[in-house]
């Protein structure tokens, strides 16, 4: 299926240090997408990339993705309490459908 | 630009009862999403709206769920009877339509099924 996993499942860090979040996936894809959801904002899109694409950058976020092993990572420099999150990666296919792993639960710690 | 409004916010009912839960998404977005996001998992599609029409319903429990969106903007989605396992939150999302692949999801309704 589309369906991500995403690894760690859990994740805590210090403010100040970067976190790496990785997703799996099985089928082809032609874009993955990253969301995070916290309690204060819902479940908001971050970044999308496409499948043409190999890195993409948008502020503290880093996305990388690796077709040939199905595979992509999250890195958020520099965090920041307000990043604690459940962070979820979301393979997408031409039908515009998301299917959404269990998420990394990231805890930043001041 | 407002977001995706949903209600209620929050829902309690016995089990076998019924409920409804109403969604009205971004103005002007053609593609509406229903979610099932069970404690501890991400959000599992119920369904996909493309204006009026279903483009997929696949995985909506077509025995107790049922949705609409009948002039193509907002949307409900029914439980009728409702069981102890559709405790969950439910969230609706829209998307522009075209090439746009992003989504933008409302703040949800969670429902507690005693």
């Amino acid at each position: 299926s589309q369906q991500g996993e995403e690894d760690p499942q859990a994740l805590s860090i210090q403010e100040g240090e970067n976190a790496t979040m990785n997703c799996s996936y099985k089928t082809s894809i032609n874009n993955l997408q990253w969301y995070r959801q916290n309690s204060g904002r819902g479940l908001v899109h971050l970044i999308l990339i496409r499948s043409n694409e190999r890195e993409k950058h948008s502020g503290r976020l880093r996305v990388t993705l690796d077709t040939s092993k199905k595979s992509s990572s999250l890195l958020i420099t520099a965090s920041r309490a307000a990043d604690t999150a459940s962070y979820f990666c979301a393979p997408g296919g031409s039908n515009y459908k998301l299917t959404f792993g269990k998420g990394t639960l990231l805890t930043v710690n001041p | 630009e407002a977001g995706v409004a949903q209600s209620p916010r929050y829902k309690i009912i016995e089990k076998r009862q019924s409920v409804a839960f109403w969604c009205n998404p971004i103005s002007g977005h053609a593609t509406l999403y229903w979610y099932q996001q069970i404690l501890g998992q991400g959000p599992k599609l119920l369904i996909q709206f493309q204006n009026n029409g279903v483009v997929d319903d696949s995985q909506l429990p077509k025995d107790r769920f049922s949705a609409e969106r009948l002039k193509g903007v907002d949307s409900t989605l029914k439980i009728q009877p409702a069981k102890l396992e559709d405790s969950a939150v439910y969230l609706c999302a829209s998307r522009s339509g075209g090439r746009a692949l992003e989504q933008f999801f409302g703040p949800g309704t969670r429902l507690t099924v005693l």
